[in-house]
């Protein structure tokens, strides 16, 4: 059985702080892809990025990067210097590679505030 | 850059009522799902499909039916509405089942039984 475990399930921090949003899965898979998804208060769904198993390269994307470490089953994301459009409900999610390929495990997603 | 389209944005139902939820891509994407957002409860998978004419059930399917007649459309049909099915829905598609392919959802459908 596949889980996504997001323990925080609100986070408020003063712009320009930096903020980390746990992730934590659990798979029998040996290939799986882990992917950040953000839903702003519009409510839609954007995909942020998506990793692979065998990539464990931590990735940056402007203020936005996300380190990856499979002894610890984790996908965290860091955002640096945040803004008050960073807030929103991030959700981490995870699909493995075996009969259940087409189904995507969300985590229950971490509210995040940031205040002016 | 339409992308995954779905209507309608909001709907209030009575108990017991039928309706059917829209959702159509542009992308020419084979593979299309059905989510329900509860809150704080993340997304659950409710039905997908693989292609036209081909669909199967998710992790919470009771209630719901669905049809895959063209690539394009995969609307999601609730028979006899119930409060326990007030949430918020989702449509997505992805290009393939492949695992590493991302995907793509609609805006949502905020769908509430009274």
């Amino acid at each position: 059985a596949q889980k996504v475990t997001q323990a925080q399930t609100e986070i408020s921090v003063v712009e320009k702080e930096d903020v980390t949003l746990d992730c934590v899965y659990e798979t029998r898979d040996t290939t799986y892809y882990l992917f950040w998804y953000k839903q702003p208060p519009s409510g839609e769904l954007v995909f942020l990025i998506r990793r692979n198993s065998f990539d464990e390269q931590n990735e940056i994307s402007g203020r936005y990067s996300w380190n990856f470490q499979k002894s610890t089953s984790s996908f965290n994301f860091t955002i640096t210097a945040s803004q008050v459009v960073d807030s929103a409900v991030y959700f981490c999610a995870l699909k493995g590679s075996g009969g259940s390929n087409y189904k995507l495990t969300f985590g229950k997603g971490t509210l995040l505030t940031v205040n002016p | 850059n339409a992308g995954v389209t779905q209507t309608p944005k909001f709907r209030i139902l009575k108990i017991g009522q039928s309706m059917t939820l829209q959702c159509a891509q542009d992308m020419n994407h084979n593979y299309m799902y059905w989510y329900r957002q509860d809150p704080g409860m993340g997304l659950k998978l409710i039905y997908y499909s693989v292609g036209a004419g081909i669909t199967d059930k998710g992790e919470v399917p009771n209630g719901y039916n669905v049809s895959r007649s063209t690539t394009e459309d995969f609307p999601l049909r609730l028979e006899l509405a119930a409060p326990s099915q007030t949430s918020v829905y989702f449509c997505a598609s992805s290009y393939s089942r492949a695992a590493g392919q991302p995907q793509h959802f609609g805006d949502g459908t905020r769908l509430s039984i009274l």
